[in-house]
């Protein structure tokens, strides 16, 4: 069966901190994985990866993927409070529907 | 429209009741989705829609559940006879096409209570 675990499920940081989030998988058919924010309702996409190796960025966050040992992590540099959300990440491998399996995801709160 | 609309934003019914979810996509996107989020759980899927056919319905939980889409653009879940444990968040969200490379976009949901 097809899984996505997430670690870890919470964590709470200070202001200026740096965390690293993981999410690690089993799939049949790996073509994609994807990070969302969610807040208070939708989700909002953050990455997408599907080559190992290649660090996609943006602003503070960065997420890397390693095909071969089968996870991601999502790094976010000097935490702010605004980053205080759940992370969710989510694998799509499906053959040919794009449907995507998701992790439980992790709550990250941001102390000032 | 300029992102996925999705109405009502809350829904609070009585069991055995039937309701009616409904999603706007994304202007010209051609995939669209829909999922189920539990308390404590992750986002499960439920159905996905290719144009107007939905070429995997293999999330939905049960035959209470169905759903369409007209015209390649407007969608609806349904639900007959709800149960309590059918109380959850449901999100819709649409990409241009299915293939890898296009991220689903995800709308505010519709938070479904039971009683």
């Amino acid at each position: 069966e097809d899984k996505v675990v997430q670690s870890p499920l919470s964590l709470v940081v200070h202001e200026g901190d740096t965390v690293t989030l993981n999410c690690s998988y089993e799939v049949t058919n790996f073509r994609s994985l994807l990070w969302y924010k969610q807040e208070k309702k939708a989700p909002t996409f953050l990455f997408m990866l599907t080559s190992s190796g290649i660090e996609k960025k943006s602003g503070r966050l960065s997420s890397i993927l390693d095909k071969k040992e089968l996870f991601s992590i999502l790094n976010i540099t000097a935490t702010q409070t605004g980053d205080s959300a759940i992370y969710l990440c989510a694998v799509d491998g499906s053959s040919n529907t794009g449907k995507l399996i998701f992790g439980q995801g992790t709550t990250l709160q941001v102390k000032p | 429209g300029a992102g996925v609309s999705q109405s009502p934003s809350n829904k609070v019914t009585e069991k055995g009741k039937d309701v009616e979810l409904r999603c706007d996509p994304i202007s010209g996107h051609t995939a669209l989705y829909w999922y189920r989020q539990s308390l404590g759980q992750g986002l499960e899927f439920l159905i996905y829609f290719q144009g107007n056919s939905a070429p995997d319905k293999s999330g939905l939980p049960s035959d209470r559940f169905s759903a369409e889409r007209t015209g390649g653009s407007v969608s609806t879940l349904t639900i007959q006879r709800t149960q309590q444990e059918d109380s959850a968040v449901y999100l819709c969200a649409s990409s241009q096409f299915w293939t890898a490379g296009q991220p689903q976009h995800f709308g505010d949901g519709t938070r479904l209570s039971i009683l």
